[in-house]
């Protein structure tokens, strides 16, 4: 198993630009999260689903949408980058939500100009 | 807002010594979680801890849980350099339904080196 991909591993934007981020899990988990990581800092919520065809929103969703329209994939948009947006993304998934390990992918970093 | 903080923000020891992380947050929790990140990686699960769990343990490390004081902390055994990395607390907190989500919040980590 491949457990959590994500596509593309690295980009760069220019202001104003769109582009999506692709999440993959092969686990069947029900659960995806996406989260950024400034330099030092944690990790924060962007944007979380439940299930196939749900989104949510996390600490931080602003200048963010989601779609869940495959179990398997989860993916993150960006429809005008700032550089406010340069960050690493991780994407992440979980069997259930309640105390439940949470595997995270190997991460997307962005670089907004 | 970050609900963890932790302590030390960066620790350098030599390897076979131990080394502590600490962790503390601000509201009532679920469970707490404990990650790895190696450099330029993504995170490892390294151990959960539920909150009506006070101790658990997990080859080399040891993970204590104290809900009055809000406060967790990682002890790693006999530490290898190849336990350098960035560690984090992480913590899943219900929402006002008692609904959990497993929305974490994390810390912002401790750097940790282990000198061959």
């Amino acid at each position: 198993n491949a457990g959590v991909t994500q596509t593309p591993k690295f980009r760069v934007l220019k202001t104003g630009q769109s582009m999506t981020l692709l999440c993959a899990q092969d686990m069947n988990h029900e659960y995806m999260y996406w989260y950024r990581q400034d330099p030092g800092m944690g990790l924060r919520l962007i944007h979380y689903s439940v299930g196939e065809g749900t989104t949510a929103k996390g600490e931080v969703p602003d200048g963010y949408n989601v779609s869940r329209l495959k179990k398997q994939n989860f993916l993150l948009g960006l429809e005008s980058a700032a550089p406010s947006q340069t960050s690493v993304y991780f994407c992440a998934s979980s069997r259930q939500a309640r105390r439940e390990t949470q595997y995270f992918g190997p991460g997307t970093r962005l670089l907004v100009l | 807002s970050q609900q963890g903080e932790e302590d030390p923000q960066a620790l350098s020891i030599q390897e076979g010594e131990n080394a502590t992380m600490n962790c503390s947050y601000k509201t009532s929790i679920n469970n707490l979680q404990w990650y790895r990140q190696n450099s330029g990686r993504g995170l490892v699960h390294l151990i959960l801890i539920r909150s009506n769990e006070r101790e658990k343990h997990s080859g080399r490390l040891r993970v204590t849980l104290d809900t009055s004081k809000k406060s967790s902390s990682l002890l790693i055994t006999a530490s290898r350099a190849a336990d350098t990395a960035s560690y984090f607390c992480a913590t899943d907190a219900s929402n006002a339904g008692g609904t959990s989500y497993g929305k974490l919040t994390f810390g912002q980590g401790t750097i940790l080196t282990v000198h061959p």
